[in-house]
């Protein structure tokens, strides 16, 4: 069965420190996707990232940085000198690549604050 | 500017009642879904859209009900055989590719619902 777990229910940090969100998957498929989405205090997700299951290189954009390993079934996020403005909702989530498969699992998320 | 809108933002119902969430998109997707948000538990699919008059039951969809009669708008009642409403409802939509499990969601910015 598909499964997302973050199991980091709440991360507080200080300005300009690091952080690393954690995201490890369950699944039995070979051909699938992981994403990563943000929500604000505002309410609505909003799209980070798409990896799919065949491409294991990592991303760089900004201050965000992602490392996905399948050998782990982990697709983690960091933030590189965070500011107030990370602070959100961030989720983790998979979906399958099969024809017709319109089911995204979400992970729990993990709520970050980041103080000034 | 294409996206989701959403409303009421917030909604209050009294037990029994039935109430109907408005979701509309100008983004021309023909995939819409609707996602119901509990603290610690994440994003949980109710229904989901792939075309006009066709919608498929998610992974909770007792105690609500749903219509596709144009592309631009998926509402979501709640009735009153819901047996706890009170929650943050999303609704997202996205592309109908050929590899469904690919398409990224775009949500808007959510109802919440309280049940007094």
């Amino acid at each position: 069965a598909q499964k997302v777990t973050q199991a980091q229910t709440e991360i507080s940090v200080v300005e300009k420190e690091d952080v690393t969100l954690d995201c490890v998957y369950e699944t039995r498929d070979t051909t699938y996707y992981l994403f990563w989405y943000k929500q604000p205090p505002s309410g609505e997700l909003v799209f980070l990232i798409r990896r799919n299951s065949f491409d294991e290189q990592n991303e760089i954009s900004g201050r965000y940085s992602w490392n996905f390993q399948k050998s782990t079934s982990s697709f983690n996020f960091t933030i590189t000198a965070s500011q107030v403005v990370d602070s959100a909702v961030y989720f983790c989530a998979l979906s399958e690549a099969g024809p017709g498969t319109y089911k995204y699992i979400f992970g729990t998320g993990t709520r970050l604050k980041v103080l000034a | 500017d294409g996206g989701i809108t959403q409303s009421p933002k917030y909604l209050f119902r009294k037990e029994g009642q039935n109430v109907t969430l408005s979701c509309e998109q100008n983004l021309n997707h023909d995939a819409m879904y609707w996602y119901r948000q509990d603290p610690g538990q994440g994003l949980r699919l109710i229904y989901y859209s792939q075309i006009v008059n066709d919608f498929q039951k998610g992974d909770i969809a007792e105690g609500y009900s749903v219509s596709r009669e144009k592309k631009e708008s998926f509402p979501l009642t709640v009735t009153s055989a819901q047996k706890n409403p009170t929650a943050f409802y999303l609704c997202a939509s996205s592309i109908r590719g050929l590899t469904p499990g690919a398409n990224v969601l775009t949500f808007g910015a959510g109802s919440r619902l309280t049940v007094l």
